[in-house]
């Protein structure tokens, strides 16, 4: 069990840029969430799935941010013409069927100039 | 809409005495609840979960109590460390969708 793990950790972008970020879940963890998180916030719920289904997104989510996880396996979020109060520290957790417990990888912090 | 409350203030103690956080919850009825510890800089790390049906859980240190009636949950960490300094979070997931909604999160800083 290696854990969450996120690449990169660290990601400056211009305003406009598109960025994608990934995460690769516990191996036999069938459920994938997308989090973000801004200074003296909880994690805010963005999208999640299970094997390569997406079966929630966030209302809050624009039509910039997109999700995958093609092979059920790991994920990758995109973000499209970012703009700057899209700056924030991206969270990806995995946890499979019956088990309550999420597992946070360590994040992948965004700042958009 | 659901809505989770914790203390946004900074809770400062000192070492060896007993820090208590609160989370409030409202237009929900969770079947269970969840703390975590966010460290500055990394993702929440899970520490306990509590059912509906269960008034109080320890884990050594820490002990979770819920309320439904009151809509509240407590966390105590007894003899307290300044290694206990951390944010800590609850969490309740909206009930059979799987959708975690977290509280903003209380600083919590131990004095040595």
């Amino acid at each position: 069990d290696t854990g969450v793990s996120q690449d990169p950790r660290h990601k400056i972008t211009k305003r406009g840029q598109n960025v994608t970020f990934r995460c690769d879940p516990i191996s036999e963890h069938n459920r994938l969430y997308w989090y973000r998180q801004t200074l003296g916030q909880g994690p805010e719920f963005l999208t999640y799935f299970q094997n390569e289904a997406q079966l929630e997104k966030s209302r809050l989510l624009s039509d910039r941010f997109s999700a995958e996880r093609p092979k059920g396996s790991f994920s990758t979020l995109e973000i499209q013409r970012t703009e700057q109060g899209d700056s924030a520290m991206y969270l990806c957790a995995s946890t499979r069927t019956l088990q309550e417990t999420q597992y946070f990888g360590p994040g992948t912090r965004l700042l958009v100039l | 809409s659901q809505k989770i409350e914790q203390n946004s203030e900074a809770l400062n103690i000192q070492e060896g005495k007993t820090a208590t956080l609160t989370c409030n919850y409202t237009n929900y009825s969770p079947a269970y609840l969840q703390w975590y510890r966010q460290d500055p800089g990394r993702g929440p790390v899970f520490l306990l979960l509590i059912r509906e049906n269960e008034k109080e859980k320890r884990k050594e240190r820490l002990k979770v109590t819920f309320d439904t009636t009151l809509k509240q949950s407590l966390f105590h960490i007894t003899a307290s460390q300044p290694a206990d300094s951390a944010t800590y979070l609850c969490a309740l997931e909206t009930s059979g969708t799987y959708k975690y909604i977290f509280g903003t999160g209380t600083r919590l800083k131990v004095l040595a």
